[in-house]
């Protein structure tokens, strides 16, 4: 089974300021690793991907993560924070290797951006 | 915008009845996935609908189901409702089912979702 943590249900940060979002991850299996962000209102829109490639994985909007095997995580950053990037993150996590099954995902981290 | 349209985008019903919440895919995707999003939580997937058949369901009871139309599109139908089925739910296609290998199919564009509540 897979399964993915995310800490801290709601992070601030100052404009400008550096983001991280934390994700670790369990599972039996190599996994695939995804962050998605939900704007108010919005469904979920894709962030950025790890499919076993590279471990440090670039996405839109200035985000990054780097999967880190040996800690099980799969943390989100950013060098500097932005007002739009008000948003709540989702990490989600599926088996490798088997196509569009299910994910399954993190309980969200409304990130809040301080002017 | 991802092209995906869910309908209604929110609904009121009350316990015991049904309902039919309905997805229209991106144009070209053949796959229809649903998630039920509680309120505080993330995305719990319903189940999975590749070319009109059913590819997978998640941990939900026979009272939720689903179709898929020749068109790709889908719909979701909850009967009996319960208070606890009051949530967001999002339809989510792609263009396949995928395979072995990652490919372009790994992308899910999710729709804003219908919210249910159900008093």
């Amino acid at each position: 089974a897979q399964s993915v943590t995310q800490l801290g249900s709601h992070v601030s940060v100052s404009e400008g300021a550096l983001v991280l979002l934390r994700c670790n991850y369990s599972s039996s299996v190599p996994p695939y690793l995804f962050w998605y962000v939900q704007y108010p209102n919005q469904g979920l829109q894709l962030l950025l991907k790890y499919t076993s490639a590279a471990t440090l994985v670039k996405g839109i909007n200035g985000f990054e993560a780097e999967f880190k095997k040996s800690e099980t995580s799969f943390h989100l950053t950013k060098p500097s924070a932005h007002m739009s990037d008000a948003a709540e993150y989702f990490c989600a996590v599926r088996r490798a290797n088997f196509g569009n099954e299910k994910l399954t995902f993190g309980t969200g981290t409304r990130l809040t951006i301080i002017p | 915008e991802t092209g995906v349209t869910q309908s209604p985008t929110h609904l009121i019903k009350t316990r015991g009845q049904q309902v039919t919440l309905r997805c229209s895919s991106q144009s070209g995707h053949n796959t229809v996935s649903w998630y039920q999003q509680a309120l505080g939580q993330g995305p719990q997937f319903i189940f999975q609908y590749y070319r009109e058949e059913e590819n997978g369901r998640g941990n939900f009871p026979p009272r939720f189901s689903g179709l898929q139309f020749p068109n790709y599109s889908s719909e979701l139908n909850v009967n009996a409702l319960e208070l606890d089925d009051s949530a967001l739910y999002l339809c989510a296609s792609s263009l396949g089912p995928g395979g072995l290998r990652p490919t372009s199919n790994e992308k899910l564009f999710f729709g804003s979702g219908t919210q249910l509540s159900v008093l």
